[in-house]
């Protein structure tokens, strides 16, 4: 069955921009979270979606948000980037919501903030 | 907040020998933790969980200890093959959701 789908794999914006990411889960997976990974800083939880609804959210500032529809697919958005943004962004899918080791990853967004 | 470490950033180890990656964590609250694999230009995969209600779990060459009372866990390869080479995290997560921690990460290189 298909992965994880994250849209697009690379992106390059300058600061002040806006951006917006797209992760397709895995057929049937209606839970998606999505984390940052930096080097030195590892993966951070940024928020979890279920059925739409955010479930649990991480410690990022208000210009990272997200949304889920209907068919499970969900965006990331992050407003008025900034350099410290450029990261690989991941996102994760399981069929319910519920300790990690039902996650499947996708292969991430490399943003670059120039 | 950094709850859960992996001080170690690198580890090098022979083909056939035991590779160890260490983990610590800050919360005992944590009640689930898993360690996952990720090679360059792929997502992280899970490799091994264990629970808080106990200290070892095992599967093939992949055996995963934790001592709650040190806060400390362990992920021991053995023996190492050149295709564990890899980026290893360990996350931990609090109750019934999502919500994991991870370390930064331990990169492992086995040599042929």
């Amino acid at each position: 069955k298909a992965g994880v789908t994250q849209t697009p794999r690379y992106l390059i914006k300058t600061r002040g921009q806006q951006v917006t990411l797209s992760c397709s889960p895995i057929s049937g997976h209606r839970s998606v979270s999505w984390y940052q990974q930096t080097p030195g800083q590892g993966l951070q939880f940024l928020f979890e979606y279920f059925s739409e609804t955010q479930r649990n959210k991480g410690n990022f500032p208000g210009r990272f948000s997200g949304r889920q529809f209907s068919n499970s697919r969900s965006e990331m958005n992050v407003s008025t980037l900034e350099l410290g943004d450029s990261a690989l962004y991941l996102c994760a899918s399981s069929t319910t919501t519920g300790t990690g080791y039902g996650y499947t990853f996708g292969s991430g967004t490399r943003l670059t903030v120039v | 907040d950094q709850q859960v470490k992996q001080n170690s950033p690198s580890l090098s180890v022979q083909e056939g020998r035991i590779s160890i990656l260490n983990c610590d964590y800050t919360n005992s609250m944590f009640d689930y933790f898993l360690w996952y694999k990720k090679y360059p230009a792929e997502g992280p995969t899970f490799l091994i969980s264990i629970s808080s209600i106990k200290d070892k779990n095992e599967d093939g060459r992949f055996t995963v200890f934790l001592n709650k009372s040190a806060k400390h866990l362990s992920l021991h390869i053995v023996p190492s093959q050149p295709g564990d080479s890899a980026v290893y995290f360990c996350a931990a997560s609090l109750g019934n959701n999502n919500d994991m921690r991870f370390g930064a990460g331990t990169r492992l290189t086995v040599k042929p």
